[in-house]
């Protein structure tokens, strides 16, 4: 079974600053996909960026953008000119490429991010 | 798109009463997915339907737990009896499955329901 940590509780940045948030996961299988999902204070799950592993570029969503090391299966996002609205839980998620279990999600257990002004 | 929908968006019940969850997935979404999310536990996936039929209830955690999607744009969650364990807050999510590679069955996750068993 995948497993998916995200090692750091918590993390804080300053308004504007940059921050990258950790993500790593365990896998045997080559061919997967992989989710950064934002949760703020509403509790709605947002979608913030995906990356399929097949793909060696990684993803990028306006100021988000990941670092996508398959090697060493992990999966940071790097947040640039943080905004107070980017104060939420963060969440990584692992979605397998498999027919059967493929549309499964796996968390982490989420990173709180809060922006200080 | 008005997104996935549920209701209702706060419950509290007492013990052993039935509890009755709603979901309304994106218009012409296929896939739909049922999480719980706890402290305890995070985020989880109770069950996943595709095309109205389940696919995988492997996470419901006993049978006091059923879903059911009698059409492709209705799905229900019952807890009968309800225990004060399953306090959580519990999401639908839909998504577009597609034959291929790709993203396109990304899940869109609605706001949730939080439940609050006394």
């Amino acid at each position: 079974a995948q497993t998916v940590t995200q090692s750091q509780p918590e993390m804080s940045v300053q308004e504007a600053e940059t921050v990258t948030l950790s993500c790593t996961y365990d896998t045997s299988e080559s061919d997967y996909y992989l989710f950064w999902y934002k949760q703020p204070p509403s509790r709605q799950m947002i979608l913030v960026i995906r990356q399929e592993a097949y793909k060696q570029q990684n993803a990028t969503e306006n100021r988000f953008s990941v670092n996508f090391q398959k090697a060493a299966k992990s999966f940071s996002l790097k947040i640039s000119d943080s905004q107070l609205g980017d104060a939420a839980m963060y969440f990584c998620a692992y979605r397998s490429q498999e027919t059967t279990s493929g549309s499964r999600l796996t968390f982490g257990e989420g990173t709180q991010l809060t922006v200080n002004p | 798109d008005a997104g996935v929908i549920q209701s209702p968006r706060h419950e509290v019940t007492e013990m052993g009463q039935e509890v009755t969850l709603r979901c309304k997935p994106i218009s012409g979404h296929n896939s739909l997915f049922w999480y719980r999310q706890t402290m305890m536990r995070g985020l989880e996936l109770l069950i996943y339907f595709n095309n109205n039929v389940p696919i995988d209830d492997s996470g419901m955690p006993e049978d006091r737990f059923s879903a059911k999607m009698p059409n492709a744009s209705f799905s229900t969650l019952k807890i009968q009896p309800s225990e004060p364990r399953d306090s959580a807050v519990y999401f639908c999510a839909s998504s577009l499955k597609t034959i291929g590679r790709g993203l396109t069955d990304t899940q869109y996750f609605g706001p949730g329901t939080r439940l609050t068993v006394l």
